[in-house]
């Protein structure tokens, strides 16, 4: 069965920590895997990632893909407050896209 | 601004009421997809558009039901819902490609059903 796992679910940092996100997933026919910021409305788009070991830059946020173990990483660096969110990871097939859980993360001053 | 607008923003009907839900993109896109977002679960792809085609609509129940009269417009028709169809109810747009992807969201729509 085809499934997309974030963790950890939630995440309670303080500014100026770095954090971690993990996706990993089990699709049958991958084409993409792509990261979303949630905040109080729709989701943003961060990344989209398909090829192994490539690292997606953004700011203080990077992503990389790694297609033989079937994960994906979110690294945010100096998390500021405003980081306070849902990331959503998303993979598609051929024909689907299948979001995870997310990962609620909550930056404190 | 996304470029993708919903209205209504919100919504509170009946079991018996029928409403729609619409959407409309001004990004040139030739894709338009309706999600689901329950309050305890992962986002839900319902129905996807590729040219103005339905593509897949993921087993939904028929009381949904999307309508894509062209590539910058997207309905939704609610009829006979139930309480627990109660959900924010986003739509997406894209350029159709074979592996690229990015979906631009709209604002949502939030749904309740009494």
């Amino acid at each position: 069965e085809d499934k997309v796992v974030q963790s950890p679910l939630s995440l309670v940092v303080h500014e100026g920590d770095t954090v971690t996100l993990n996706c990993s997933y089990e699709v049958t026919n991958f084409r993409s895997l792509l990261w979303y910021k949630q905040e109080k409305k729709a989701p943003t788009f961060l990344f989209m990632l398909t090829s192994s070991g490539i690292e997606k830059k953004s700011g203080r946020l990077s992503s990389i893909l790694d297609k033989k173990e079937l994960f994906s990483i979110l690294n945010i660096t100096a998390t500021q407050t405003g980081d306070s969110a849902v990331y959503l990871c998303a993979v598609k097939d051929n024909n689907d896209m299948r979001f995870g859980a997310g990962t609620r993360l909550t930056v404190k001053p | 601004e996304t470029g993708v607008t919903q209205t209504p923003r919100h919504l509170v009907m009946g079991m018996t009421n029928k409403k729609s839900l619409k959407c409309e993109q001004h990004l040139g896109h030739n894709a338009m997809y309706w999600y689901k977002q329950s309050a305890k679960k992962p986002l839900e792809l319902m129905f996807v558009y590729s040219l103005e085609e339905r593509v897949e609509n993921n087993s939904v129940p028929s009381r949904f039901s999307p309508e894509c009269p062209n590539s910058s417009h997207l309905f939704l028709h609610l009829h006979t819902l139930q309480p627990e169809d109660s959900a924010l109810y986003l739509c997406a747009s894209s350029q159709w490609r074979e592996t690229y992807n990015e979906q631009f969201f709209g604002p949502g729509t939030r749904l309740t059903v009494l």
